[in-house]
């Protein structure tokens, strides 16, 4: 089944600790996305990827950091800099095919980072 | 000026009733518009899409887009306990960014 896989679901984090959260997808979407959820709040941005190689930092960029070296994988690290990392990590994705770039994200199912 | 913004909730329908969740949003020049439902714990996933002015049915829900007053609404009939989940409504904006809104919580009462 062709979908976007986000590990782990449960991540914990020490003090000046950096962690790395995984995002693959098996979709071949040109896009991907991470986006930070606090509780009872929206969707807040953290970088994006429109192609291999390249990326783009969203609004709450300070204190991550992202690569994009395969098509099918956007991993986000943490770094000890990011001081309330407690939050829900979504990682999303959409095609752009054709340079149509109104495609809507689809969603991997979140891994959740607490501070130890 | 929020960018997106949805009407505050928390909403409570009755079973069968239709809930009816809105959203409006700053730029202009938006031409995509997404619902996206999302259960307690759980990461969004996506409803409909609206790109042109007008209605857009899909079962049980309708979406609403209207350009002119910046608004785009959805619909729900024959509300059930299943429904209850927050909704966001999400914007592709003119400068090629996906805006989110804070949310609606839907409660549809038994």
């Amino acid at each position: 089944d062709g979908g976007i896989t986000q590990s782990p679901k449960y991540l914990f984090r020490k003090e000046g600790q950096n962690v790395t959260l995984s995002c693959e997808q098996n979709l071949n979407h040109d896009a991907m996305y991470w986006y930070r959820q606090d509780p009872g709040q929206g969707l807040r941005l953290i970088y994006y990827s429109q192609i291999v190689n390249d990326f783009q930092k969203g609004d709450i960029a300070e204190g991550y950091s992202v690569s994009r070296e395969k098509k099918e994988s956007f991993p986000l690290t943490v770094t000890s800099a990011q001081k309330n990392p407690t939050a829900f990590y979504l990682c999303a994705s959409s095609p752009n095919e054709g340079g149509d770039f109104n495609q809507p994200q689809h969603f991997g199912d979140g891994t959740r980072l607490s501070i130890l | 000026q929020k960018e997106v913004e949805q009407n505050s909730g928390p909403l409570s329908v009755p079973e069968g009733a239709i809930a009816s969740l809105n959203c409006t949003y700053s730029d202009r020049g938006s031409q995509s518009f997404f619902w996206y439902r999302q259960y307690s714990g759980k990461s969004p996933e996506l409803i409909m899409s609206i790109y042109s002015n007008g209605d857009k049915e899909d079962g049980r829900f309708t979406a609403q887009l209207n350009k002119a007053s910046q608004y785009v609404s959805l619909l729900i009939r024959d509300s059930q306990p299943s429904d209850s989940a927050t909704y966001l409504c999400a914007v592709k904006t003119s400068y090629d960014k996906v805006i989110f809104g804070p949310g609606t919580s839907l409660s549809v009462i038994p």
